[in-house]
This record gives structure tokens, C-alpha cells and sequence, in this order.
């Protein structure tokens, strides 16, 4: 099974700063790795696939870099609605497992 | 529009048996795989089980592995998770999820979710 570590477990940041998530694989995932929002009492949202492309509708704030077994998530200027968990996750090999997740809060 | 609708869920007892629904619209049901994923109490993310397109070919996590099924009627557009034996550490919400596009490796569609209890 796949490991991922994503790092900081918090991150805790004021809007209209920069946010840089990292997630890392235990081994090599290519480019199967997938990023998703999820506030309190929703459903998660995916926000990037393939390491770095956008999902559909998905402001262009949001970024993904990285492949092989480090990966970067970047919010360049955080709006009042990024405030949320962020979880990574790796399509490349069964299981599918995800991250622990990274808390965004406000400062 | 796409749209996942889970049902199904609620209390059952430990050993007991639950069979959780999703009802698919907006999209051909038959070119996606599909997916359960699940969410403990407070806790992070968990893929339960996947299902190809024809429903010939599935994967499950290792500790539903023999007491869950996953199924789907492609006339019907439903996907199914039939759930046996359950656990206390069963209890989460369940949502059903579908990738973006056939060939992108993202969960772009969920459902909205939906909460099984283990508990006597």
C-alpha cells in the first residue's frame, strides 16, 4: 500500500496570502496524484488531477506541481472560502489511499 | 448536470447488514467506472471499493475485503454497495464518486453522502 504524508498537518495563514500544501509518496506514483477541498459538512471537491491539471471550474489560484513522489499544492492568494482541509491522493496503484490532510485555518 | 444520489444508509447493529444505493443522472452511466469512498467521524478520507464499467472488474479495501460487494445495474443507473458483517469501525458517511472524465484519474462528481451508524 501506498503512503502518503502531506505536510503541514496545519497551516495557518491570513487571506491574500500565499498557501504551499505538500504531500509525499511512499514510493513512485508518477503523475496519479489528485488534490481535493473539503469544508465541514460537504462532500470533498477535487481541485487538481494528474499532479497539475485543473478540474473543471476551478479558479486559476489553485495549482499543482510535482511527480515521482513529492508534490506541491499552491493557493497563491487565499480567499475567505479556501479556509478548509485539503487532502492528496494517488490513482496510481490499488488501493487508492489518500493523505491525512492539511488544515488551512485563518490566523 | 451530473448527479449522485446515495440512500440506504442508517443504525444497524454489529454483524448486521446494510445495502447503500446511488442513483445516477445527467451522464452515460456505463462509460464510468465508479467508486464508494467513506469519511469516519472526525476523521480523513477512505476509498472502500471500485467497480469498471461493465461490472466485471472490482477492487476493495483490504478490511471490507469478503464482507462488502460492490455491484451496478447499467439499465437502471445505480451503483450499490451491499455491506455484511459490519463493524464499529464501519461508521462513517458514505459517498458514492465518479472521475471527471473516463480517462482522468479524479473523483469530479460525489454524491451528497450518507451517514452509517454501527452501534448496538
Amino acid at each position: 500500500e501506498i503512503v502518503l504524508t502531506q505536510s503541514p498537518a496545519t497551516l495557518s495563514l491570513s487571506p491574500g496570502e500565499r498557501a504551499t500544501l505538500s504531500c509525499r509518496a511512499s514510493q513512485n506514483i508518477d503523475k496519479y496524484l489528485a488534490w481535493y477541498q473539503q469544508i465541514p459538512g460537504q462532500a470533498p471537491r477535487l481541485l487538481i488531477y494528474h499532479a497539475s491539471n485543473r478540474a473543471t471550474g476551478i479558479p486559476a489560484r489553485f495549482s499543482g506541481s510535482g511527480s515521482g513522489t513529492d508534490f506541491t499544492l499552491t493557493i497563491s492568494s487565499l480567499e475567505p472560502e479556501d479556509f478548509a482541509v485539503y487532502y492528496c491522493q494517488q490513482r496510481n496503484i490499488w488501493p487508492i489511499t489518500f493523505g491525512p490532510g492539511t488544515k488551512v485555518d485563518i490566523k | 448536470e451530473v448527479q449522485l444520489v446515495e440512500s440506504g444508509g442508517g443504525l444497524v447493529q454489529p454483524g448486521g447488514s446494510l445495502r447503500l444505493s446511488c442513483a445516477a443522472s445527467g451522464f452515460t452511466f456505463g462509460s464510468f467506472a465508479l467508486d464508494w469512498v467513506r469519511q469516519a467521524p472526525g476523521k480523513g478520507l477512505e476509498w472502500v471499493a471500485n467497480i469498471n464499467q461493465g461490472g466485471s472488474g472490482k477492487e476493495y479495501l483490504d478490511s471490507v475485503k469478503g464482507r462488502f460487494t460492490i455491484s451496478r445495474d447499467n439499465t437502471k443507473d445505480f451503483l450499490y454497495l451491499q455491506m455484511d458483517s459490519l463493524r464499529a469501525e464501519d461508521t462513517a458517511i458514505y459517498y458514492c464518486a465518479r472521475d471527471m472524465t473516463p480517462v482522468t484519474r479524479g473523483w469530479g462528481s460525489w454524491g451528497q453522502g450518507i451517514l452509517v451508524t454501527v452501534s448496538s
